[in-house]
């Protein structure tokens, strides 16, 4: 079954500390995305690659950083510069065609103490 | 600069009622456009996407929605609302880009749409 995975569901840190969200997909999509998503505020985009070895800021990208190493794969870590990291992250893939319509993964729930 | 305005955060209606959930959208481009629905504490699935042509689209469950370019709207409809219906839609609007880019999508702030009795 093809799909995107993200792992953990939940995620639970100290302030100050950094930590990894995992994506992967089995799509074979070359783009994939990272959204914030806060109550009342809808998704907000954080990163985006369009391929390996390459990824754009998006709206809010400050306080996170990412990687492509892997065209099935592009993890997020949230920072301690990010002030506010308690949110539901989702990541998305699609491919680079005329549409582009985004598949969502499940999310990942991070709590920091 | 895209946006989108999604009115009314929290909508109820009865089971077997009309569903009607509202978007408006800002593009300085034709629009790509989009709902999805989100269970709680999962991620969006696609419920119906416009891009071009026919200007009413029919998606999954049930639920339509007709782009309206004079009016910048997408409403979502759905003729007889179920309990299973009970969940958070999302509106979105794409920048559209070109093939061998990605696009980004701009969404609303969602509407709760709750079912009763």
């Amino acid at each position: 079954d093809g799909g995107i995975t993200q792992s953990p569901k939940y995620l639970f840190r100290k302030e100050g500390q950094n930590v990894t969200l995992s994506c992967e997909q089995n799509l074979n999509h070359d783009a994939m995305y990272w959204y914030r998503q806060d109550p009342g505020q809808g998704l907000r985009l954080i990163y985006y690659s369009q391929i390996v070895n390459d990824f754009q800021k998006g709206d809010i990208a400050e306080g996170y950083s990412v990687s492509r190493e892997k065209k099935e794969s592009f993890p997020l870590t949230v920072t301690s510069a990010q002030k506010n990291p308690t949110a539901f992250y989702l990541c998305a893939s699609s491919n680079l065609d005329y549409y582009n319509e985004q598949f969502f993964g499940p999310g990942t729930r991070l709590t920091v103490l | 600069a895209q946006s989108v305005t999604q009115l009314g955060s929290h909508v109820s209606v009865s089971e077997g009622a009309l569903v009607l959930l509202r978007c408006n959208y800002s593009s300085s481009v034709p629009p790509y456009l989009f709902w999805y629905v989100q269970y709680p504490n999962q991620g969006l699935q696609l419920l119906l996407k416009y891009t071009t042509g026919a200007t009413l689209v029919k998606g999954i469950n049930g639920f339509e929605a007709e782009f309206k370019k004079s009016e910048t709207s997408f409403h979502l409809t759905k003729p007889s609302a179920h309990m299973s219906d009970a969940a958070e839609y999302f509106c979105a609007v794409s920048d559209r880009g070109y093939t061998g880019t990605a696009s980004k999508l701009t969404f609303g702030t969602g509407t709760r749409l709750q079912v009763t009795l």
